[in-house]
Parts: structure tokens; sequence; C-alpha cells
């Protein structure tokens, strides 16, 4: 079955970018969603289609694509953006979606 | 404002099946899809499926395939998903997800995009 692969986490210090990769074959044609996860509540899009933010999330988030890989940036990451990140897709048929592992994103 | 709400949390014995709601108040139902993603403790996000409303279909991944049926009601406005044969590693919160649809092209645009979540409902397998 199809895969995608994230790092299992992420650190940074306040004010610095964080950069979260995703890696899988069909990303080269298929788009890429983030969501952010915080414990005891609902994911929230901060991406959709590899690079478009939705109404609401703050501009320090960005998403790119390039290839077989996606990479979602924070920058200036800020205390409260500490979550679990998903990233998501369809394999190359369109018919199977797919998270990745998801990474722990820590801001200390 | 348009909103996802679940069921109450739910207590099974192995081999028994559960039946979890979303209803989406507040806003549209037919023209949306409606996804169900489930989290087991430790892990991560799984997609289980997704209720096509315009065809009135759904779509299952293949690990799923023939354990889990994703229906929709549009007169109440409300999605559902059933898990039969329950085993003890599929305790776990099970959410549900709207998509939007695109149909100003053809054909219609599913679009893998989750816009809107429900709370999560835990589901919890145990003798």
């Amino acid at each position: 079955s199809y895969e995608l692969t994230q790092p299992p986490s992420v650190s940074v210090s306040p004010g610095q970018t964080a950069r979260i990769t995703c890696s899988g074959d069909a990303l080269a044609r298929k788009f890429a969603y983030w969501y952010q996860h915080k414990s005891g509540q609902a994911p929230v899009a901060v991406i959709y289609e590899d690079v478009k933010r939705p109404s609401g999330i703050p501009e320090r988030f960005s998403g790119s694509s390039s290839g077989a890989m996606a990479t979602l940036t924070i920058s200036g990451a800020q205390v409260e953006d500490e979550a679990d990140y998903y990233c998501s897709s369809t394999d190359s048929s369109g018919h199977q979606r797919v998270f990745g592992g998801g990474t722990k994103l820590t801001v200390l | 404002q348009v909103q996802l709400v679940q069921s109450g949390a739910e207590v099974k014995r192995p081999g028994s099946s559960v039946t979890v709601s979303c209803k989406a108040s507040g806003g549209a139902f037919s023209g949306y899809s409606f996804s169900w993603v489930r989290q087991a403790p430790g892990q991560g996000l799984e997609w289980l499926g997704t209720f096509i409303t315009i065809f009135d279909t759904a779509t299952y991944a293949q690990k799923f395939q023939g354990r889990v049926t994703i229906t929709a009601d549009k007169s109440t406005s409300t999605a559902y998903v059933e898990v039969t044969s329950l085993r003890s590693d599929d305790t776990a919160v099970y959410f549900c997800a709207r998509g939007p649809i695109d149909c100003s092209s053809h054909p219609c645009y599913i679009d893998p995009y989750l816009d809107l979540w429900g709370q999560g409902t835990l589901v919890t397998v145990s003798s």
C-alpha cells in the first residue's frame, strides 16, 4: 500500500523556522495537505493543495512541493505551534487516501 | 457557523459492532464528502473511508474493506460509520471530516482536502 514518510520529530527555538518534510512517489502528481493536531482537539488544516493557506491560518505557515517531496514551513515558530503535524495525499489512482506517520513539533 | 457534531463515547466487546454518527449543523450537507479518520492511542491518523454525497457511494481504505461501512442520511444531514467484528486494536478516537466537491467541470472533482472536522468519538473495545 502507498505510504507517505515524515520525520518523527522536529525541534526549534521560538522565532526560528521549522521545516517538516513529507515524501511519497505520487506527490509529484498529487497535491499534499497538512493538518495540525493538538492533543484532545480535532485536527485543523493549515495548508491545502500544496501551497494554499485556509482562512484564519497565520501567514507564518506555508507549503511547497518539488518532485516527490512536500514541505511545511513555519517561519518564526511560536510556542503555540507545538503540535503533531500530518501530511496527507492520495495514491496515484486518486482513490486511496493516506496520512503520513506524523511529525511532533517541539518549540522551546 | 457550520459544525460537525459526533455521537458520544462507546465501550464495546470484542466481536461486536459500533456505529458512530456525525451531524452537520448550520450548513449544507449535500455537495460535500464526509470522511472518517481514526487515531489509536499513541498512533497517527488513519483514513477509513469517504462517503460521496452526490453519488451516494463510499470508497474505503483497502485495509478496512468489508469491515467498515460508511453511509449518510441527507434528510438529517448525518453521516455514519459502522465498524464490525471489533478487536482491541480498533480502540481509537474516530473523527469525521468534511471535504469539498467541485462540479464546475466534468467529471466532478472529489477534493481530498478535509476542511472541517468533528470533535472526535472515543471507541473502546475491551472484554
